[in-house]
């Protein structure tokens, strides 16, 4: 596609179920970022993909956190048992190789109720 | 020390003036270096890439990176109020290719 895109937009999901973020990268892109951004805060950085693997997975914040990529393309975020500090915009970068230039999707708002 | 850090409060400029934002890395082996803009409720865009020591120029915008100083910095000139937003610095760590940001910095252009 033409960009990065990430579904759904917004999701208002109850404490304790499972959710499930999608991210479409940029065609011929092999690197793919997952990043948080909570309320008037910067980047927390998620876990990292080049091709189908995941070198650095440094940042999940805990087991409920896991992701996988297919494919060398569409990628998956998946939370267990959703808490209330899961509430956040999940952004979705992609970039054609390391270190090379990162677009973002849209991201995906996470409400928690 | 914090791999990317933007230590300056928020910037106020007015109209038509030069707002100077900087921002330091802990690699010293770092490679890639980057500045992002980013709207209120909005996702970043990149608006400039620099890879060597030296000024690079992309219209109103310059970055500028001192490897030896470990430091970057962007330079937005002619500041327009469309340029009220926040701008994150990011850095690709040698050796660790995942893109490490700053916490940002506000810059308001009053007109």
């Amino acid at each position: 596609g033409a960009g990065v895109s990430q579904s759904p937009s917004n999701k208002v999901t109850e404490k304790g179920k499972d959710v499930e973020l999608r991210c479409d990268p940029i065609s011929g892109h092999t690197a793919l970022y997952w990043y948080r951004q909570s309320l008037g805060q910067g980047l927390e950085f998620l876990i990292y993909f080049q091709g189908n693997s995941a070198p650095d997975k440094s940042g999940l914040p805990s087991d409920r956190f896991s992701a996988e990529r297919t494919g060398g393309s569409v990628s998956t975020l998946t939370i267990q048992r959703t808490q209330q500090e899961d509430s956040a915009v999940y952004l979705c970068a992609s970039s054609f190789t390391d270190g090379a230039e990162a677009f973002f999707g849209q991201g995906t708002r996470l409400t928690v109720v | 020390q914090k791999e990317v850090e933007q230590n300056s409060g928020p910037l106020s400029v007015p109209e038509g003036a030069i707002a100077s934002l900087n921002c330091t890395y802990s690699d010293r082996g770092s490679q890639s270096f980057f500045w992002y803009r980013q709207y209120s409720g909005k996702s970043p865009e990149l608006i400039m890439s620099i890879y060597s020591n030296g000024d690079k120029e992309d219209g109103r915008f310059t970055a500028q990176l001192n490897k030896a100083s470990q430091y970057v910095s962007l330079l937005i000139r002619d500041s327009q109020p469309s340029d009220s937003a926040t701008y994150l610095c990011a850095v690709s760590p040698y050796g660790n290719n995942r893109l490490a940001f700053g916490k940002g910095n506000q810059v308001v252009v009053i007109p």
